[in-house]
């Protein structure tokens, strides 16, 4: 298997329950991320991971809460998400964490919150 | 603080026409710059990239773009549209943080490309 995969592709949850997004990138790269995108708004970057190291945290609400136990898998944790979190939830890694390596996205989780 | 504006949020293109989608930055010193393709319920795509040299480059797919630093752009162009182009394109800009050491990525808010037969 290759590239970038995110586990689940759809996820429909209540308000007050918690679930967790999977990322796994076979590609050997060093940083990953997770970004939100949201219909007629620019992509927004949540948080970046560079060597299972956080370092970049967008001003993201506590309800959103990242994982990455190694260089090759990243969970974004969800717990008591408002409506409007309801989005296209992308996860993208790159040889690492420097401006001029492209970024390879997974094919996203699409969010519900009833 | 950098901003990416890509003109036009939707392009209709006729099969075999030009393709041009437009994005033009703003920055205070030469960036990298990318466009990402996103089809329908996939990820984005990179499509090309300029980091350094030739200011023309070419990606996959047949498209193409030029970087100019004096107008500030790096517009997307495709000779001949195909049925298989539509989908929403993105442009991206990285640029060292005003001070800072770290690069920021910013994207576009894209641009829906639709192809008629």
């Amino acid at each position: 298997e290759t590239g970038v995969t995110q586990t689940p592709r759809h996820l429909v949850m209540g308000m007050t329950n918690k679930k967790s997004l999977k990322c796994e990138q076979h590609l050997g790269h060093n940083a990953m991320y997770w970004y939100k995108q949201s219909a007629k708004k620019p992509l927004e970057l949540m948080f970046v991971y560079s060597l299972e190291e956080r370092v970049e945290n967008n001003s993201v609400p506590s309800r959103f809460s990242p994982e990455c136990p190694n260089s090759s898998h990243l969970f974004l944790h969800l717990h008591t998400l408002q409506p409007e979190d309801s989005a296209l939830y992308l996860c993208a890694s790159s040889q690492e964490n420097a401006g001029n390596s492209p970024l390879h996205f997974g094919n996203g989780t699409r969010l519900t919150v009833t | 603080a950098q901003s990416v504006t890509q003109l036009g949020s939707h392009v209709s293109v006729s099969e075999g026409a030009l393709v041009l989608l437009r994005c033009n930055y703003s920055s205070s010193v030469p960036p990298y710059l990318f466009w990402y393709v996103q089809y329908p319920n996939q990820g984005l795509q990179l499509l090309l990239k300029y980091t350094t040299g030739a200011t023309l480059v070419k990606g996959i797919n047949g498209f193409e773009a030029e970087f100019k630093k004096s107008e500030t752009s790096f517009h997307l162009t495709k000779p001949s549209a195909h049925m298989s182009d539509a989908a929403e394109y993105f442009c991206a800009v990285s640029d060292l943080e005003s001070g800072g050491s770290n690069y920021k990525l910013t994207f576009g808010k894209g641009t829906l490309l639709t192809v008629n037969p």
